[in-house]
């Protein structure tokens, strides 16, 4: 799977939109760009996925640029419960066991 | 409520004595793995399941076993648990079984200490 690169920490003002970027320059074209969070000691979340397009859900939208070597990931009303640590994976349709793994993520405070 | 469950939450044992972190999910899902999370080394996959009866490890099964016997449980077993075991275990479970298809349900987690 592709290297991401994130940046450590993000502040975000309460109810405004909090943009998580991320790099993922080696990426090849069968990998997906998955995001997840995690607070503290908490079971990871899914928040969405994409391959190409943009993408939006409930909790968050997806914007992939058109050469793919990064996303950015929009949460368009963050809260005080959005804070936790925001993980950008890129994963391989040939990932036998559908492994996750995680790097440093971006730690992203919310703050009042 | 759709979720996935883990019991015990918090667990100290000593050495050696046999454990087991059982694992059930309410949401008829195939696909189900086990986690462990440690600081620095971010999550790492013990073992897998795509189906009842189909079982494979992960990158760091040594010391752990499982089954899936039935869809909605998958324990976890430690034979002989040693100190370099204690973390925090985590399961997850999907209806999806190949990326880009799976979105992976994780439980609250299992803080385990071996002493």
């Amino acid at each position: 799977d592709a290297k991401t690169t994130q940046p450590t920490s993000m502040d975000c003002a309460e109810g405004r939109a909090a943009n998580l970027p991320c790099n993922h320059s080696t990426i090849s074209g069968n990998e997906y760009v998955y995001w997840y969070r995690q607070i503290h000691s908490q079971g990871p979340q899914y928040i969405i996925h994409g391959l190409k397009n943009n993408e939006t859900n409930e909790m968050a939208s997806l914007i992939i640029t058109e050469d793919r070597k990064s996303s950015t990931l929009i949460l368009p009303h963050a809260t005080l419960r959005d804070t936790a640590v925001y993980y950008c994976i890129v994963r391989s349709r040939n990932n036998a066991g559908n492994m996750l793994t995680f790097g440093g993520g971006t730690r992203l405070m919310v703050k009042p | 409520e759709a979720q996935v469950t883990q019991n015990p939450r918090y667990l100290i044992t000593v050495t050696g004595k046999k454990l087991t972190v059982t694992c059930s999910q309410n949401m008829n899902h195939e696909y189900m793995s086990w986690y462990r999370q440690d600081p620095g080394l971010g999550l790492r996959q013990i073992y897998y399941s795509m189906n009842v009866e189909v079982t494979d490890k992960g990158d760091v099964p040594e010391g752990y076993k499982v089954s899936r016997k039935e869809k909605r449980n998958f324990p976890l077993i430690l034979e002989s648990p040693s100190p370099n075991q204690t973390s925090l275990y985590f399961c997850a479970s999907s209806s999806g079984t190949s990326v880009g298809t799976d979105t992976q349900y994780f439980g609250p987690g299992t803080r385990l200490t071996v002493l």
